[in-house]
């Protein structure tokens, strides 16, 4: 089972949905939970940081995560033609430890 | 103005031979990494340095050797380069512990053939 889990996709959603991208996870010493946006030929951007459990929302983001259950979630409201990107999800237990990366969902919003 | 830069951007090259990928960041961090991405698109960690000091070396092989000369650089030197190794590799930094906020540049695309 790898560390963390995630649909590689491709999901494809009609401009202005609201999209629901998940992850679950294995370890449960991870605390840091990030979402990248990476588009196609493009490094990794960072889009969003949580620290434990809880809600985070950044404009038209909100990042949610549930310790409990070890399972992440990226919502995206209002989806635009530009968020066409592949998601990664990535978590670590703090410090200079690594961070795991999932594999990532290919998103295409379709005008 | 670039935060990670690195050099090549792409590179075609046979097997066998020796080749380095250039690393650079002004953001002023002092923790510095490398990432792979192979063709699946799985992103993994190959090194981490701060401040110069090796921190982080998963199990990759003894071809791949990264040279910190500075906190702002570091760079990646493979030896007998195998097809295997044609992947997209990713120089990334970042401040202190702060694995949470990681600046990635804009790839390599390294091509063995």
């Amino acid at each position: 089972q790898k560390e963390v889990e995630q649909d590689p996709g491709p999901l494809s959603v009609p401009e202005g949905a609201i999209v629901s991208l998940n992850c679950t996870y294995s370890n449960s010493a991870f605390q840091y939970f990030m979402w990248y946006r990476q588009y196609s030929r493009k490094g990794p951007e960072l889009l969003m940081y949580t620290y434990s459990s809880g809600n985070k929302e950044d404009g038209r983001f909100t990042a949610q995560v549930d310790k409990s259950s070890k399972y992440i979630s990226l919502f995206i409201r209002d989806s635009q033609p530009s968020d066409s990107a592949t998601y990664l999800c990535a978590m670590n237990s703090g410090g200079y430890q690594k961070v795991t990366f999932g594999i990532g969902t290919k998103l295409q919003v379709i005008p | 103005d670039t935060a990670v830069s690195q050099t090549p951007k792409y590179l075609v090259t046979q097997m066998g031979n020796d080749k380095s990928i250039k690393c650079e960041q002004n953001l002023g961090h002092d923790t510095m990494y490398w990432y792979k991405q192979d063709s699946k698109k799985f992103l993994k960690i190959m090194f981490s340095y701060n401040n110069k000091e090796l921190i982080i070396n998963e199990t990759v092989p003894n071809r791949f050797s990264p040279k910190s000369p500075d906190k702002a650089h570091l760079n990646l030197h493979i030896n007998s380069l195998e097809l295997g190794d044609s992947a997209v590799y990713f120089c990334a930094s970042s401040q202190g512990a702060g694995g949470n906020t990681i600046y990635f540049g804009e790839g390599s695309w390294l091509t063995v053939v």
